[in-house]
């Protein structure tokens, strides 16, 4: 079966500092994974998505950048932390025709900006 | 364009009371419409969805949603509410002019009073 692994789940880091989130899916191949960032009060804001290896596409202009080096790992980064970069993160694998491209979330990253 | 709007921000119902969240969509095409509850610091878990199949749609826990085409309505309602039920309720639309990629609404807080 399918499985979708996020972590850290809490994260508390200062205002300029490095992120790297990290997302890894199990039992699927080339799988359609998105990271969504869910803020206090909001529904969820679609960040980034990726079609395969290298292919990445950005929805919204922002201080976040995503990377796909390898099939299966979808890594969310930043090289300076804003305090509005401050929410929730969620990591998604979208399934195919055959699940009704049903998706799967991760447990999501609380992410804390001081 | 794909939209979703959920018509309260807050529902508070008295526990043994039901349950009704409300959306509307918009959508050119023929959606997949969804509910997923976030608990509190949790993640995303699907409650039921919608896909071109029976048009009342029975979920989890009890829940159960009505597509209603004429009105561009996919409201959630439960007959009796329990305090597990508190959460964020979030009504989500998808279709081919989205590329299946996941709506938002923006959330809908349910309090159950004892």
């Amino acid at each position: 079966s399918q499985t979708i692994h996020q972590w850290p789940a809490t994260l508390v880091q200062p205002v300029g500092s490095p992120l790297s989130l990290e997302c890894t899916v199990e039992g699927t191949s080339n799988p359609n994974l998105y990271w969504y960032r869910q803020a206090a009060g909001r529904g969820l804001q679609l960040l980034f998505y990726s079609v395969g290896i290298g292919q990445i596409s950005s929805e919204v202009p922002q201080n976040l950048s995503a990377s796909r080096p390898q099939d299966r790992q979808f890594i969310l980064s930043s090289k300076k932390l804003l305090l509005s970069d401050s929410g929730f993160y969620l990591c998604a694998w979208r399934g195919d025709r055959g699940t009704n491209y049903g998706y799967t979330f991760g447990s999501g990253t609380r992410l804390t900006v001081v | 364009a794909q939209s979703v709007t959920q018509l309260d921000s807050h529902v508070s119902v008295s526990e043994g009371t039901p349950v009704l969240l409300r959306c509307n969509y918009s959508s050119s095409y023929s959606p997949s419409l969804f509910w997923y509850v976030q608990h509190p610091n949790k993640g995303l878990q699907l409650l039921l969805k919608y896909t071109s199949a029976a048009t009342l749609v029975k979920g989890i826990n009890g829940f159960e949603a009505e597509f209603k085409k004429s009105e561009t309505s996919f409201h959630l309602t439960k007959p009796s509410a329990h305090m597990s039920d508190a959460a964020e309720y979030f009504c989500v639309v998808s279709d081919w002019g989205s590329n299946y990629q996941l709506i938002w609404g923006a959330g809908t807080k349910l309090i159950i009073k004892p």
